[in-house]
């Protein structure tokens, strides 16, 4: 099955940086989906992006689809951004979606 | 706008005992999907109906089976209960099957096996 790999798996930044979190993906894909899992466990749906650039506020999402790979800009973190940003996507022909394995971002005041 | 309800939020069973997990989807929505996350995992997919019939299947346990009913809500039933099976299950929707609609997650379920 499709492999979802993302990076880094931790980051650890102040109040008020900026960050990219990377997701790549071994093959072709339907769709693409970025989380926002809070501390309280609700997975929040970022970006439903296959392909191209999307922004909601401080963050944004860009897929390059043909060289199969995501990236999620947050900028001016707050601690409330803290929790794991989940990369999922659906491979062709499939139903489900396959999640990467995270990455834990940690805002500290 | 009205969201994935699932219930209960949390449930506490014993080894052997059988849980039912229930899912609401978002109104209009016609395919549902079970996830299971275990402790610092990632989202594990289950399970998931189109229009009330079976999908897709993933890594679904023997024990554990599930269905959509007419008014497309969908229960997952877990029996014979094992402490592995202590994790937070995840219903989500979309509208349009076969890979297609963004998903929406309810707030889980975290079962606890004792």
């Amino acid at each position: 099955g499709i492999q979802v790999e993302q990076s880094p798996p931790d980051l650890i930044l102040q109040e008020g940086a900026n960050s990219t979190l990377r997701c790549n993906f071994s093959d072709s894909v339907n769709n693409l989906q970025w989380f926002h899992q809070n501390p309280w466990g609700q997975l929040i749906n970022l970006f439903y992006i296959p392909s191209g650039t999307k922004q909601n506020g401080r963050l944004s999402a860009t897929t390059v689809a043909t060289e199969r790979y995501s990236l999620l800009y947050i900028s001016s973190s707050q601690t409330t951004d803290s929790g794991v940003y989940f990369c999922a996507v659906y491979g062709f022909g499939n139903e489900k979606l396959t999640f990467g394995t995270g990455t834990r971002l940690t805002i500290i005041p | 706008a009205a969201g994935v309800i699932q219930s209960p939020r949390h449930l506490i069973k014993e080894k052997r005992e059988t849980a039912t997990l229930k899912c609401y989807p978002i109104p209009r929505h016609d395919t549902v999907y079970w996830y299971q996350q275990g402790p610092g995992q990632d989202p594990q997919f289950l399970i998931s109906f189109y229009e009330k019939m079976q999908s897709d299947k993933g890594s679904i346990p023997d024990r554990f089976s599930a269905q959509q009913f007419s008014d497309y809500h969908s229960e997952l039933n877990m029996s014979s209960l094992e402490l592995g099976d202590s994790a937070l299950y995840f219903c989500a929707s979309s509208l349009g099957g076969r890979g297609r609609g963004e998903q929406y997650f309810g707030p889980g379920t975290r079962l606890t096996v004792t």
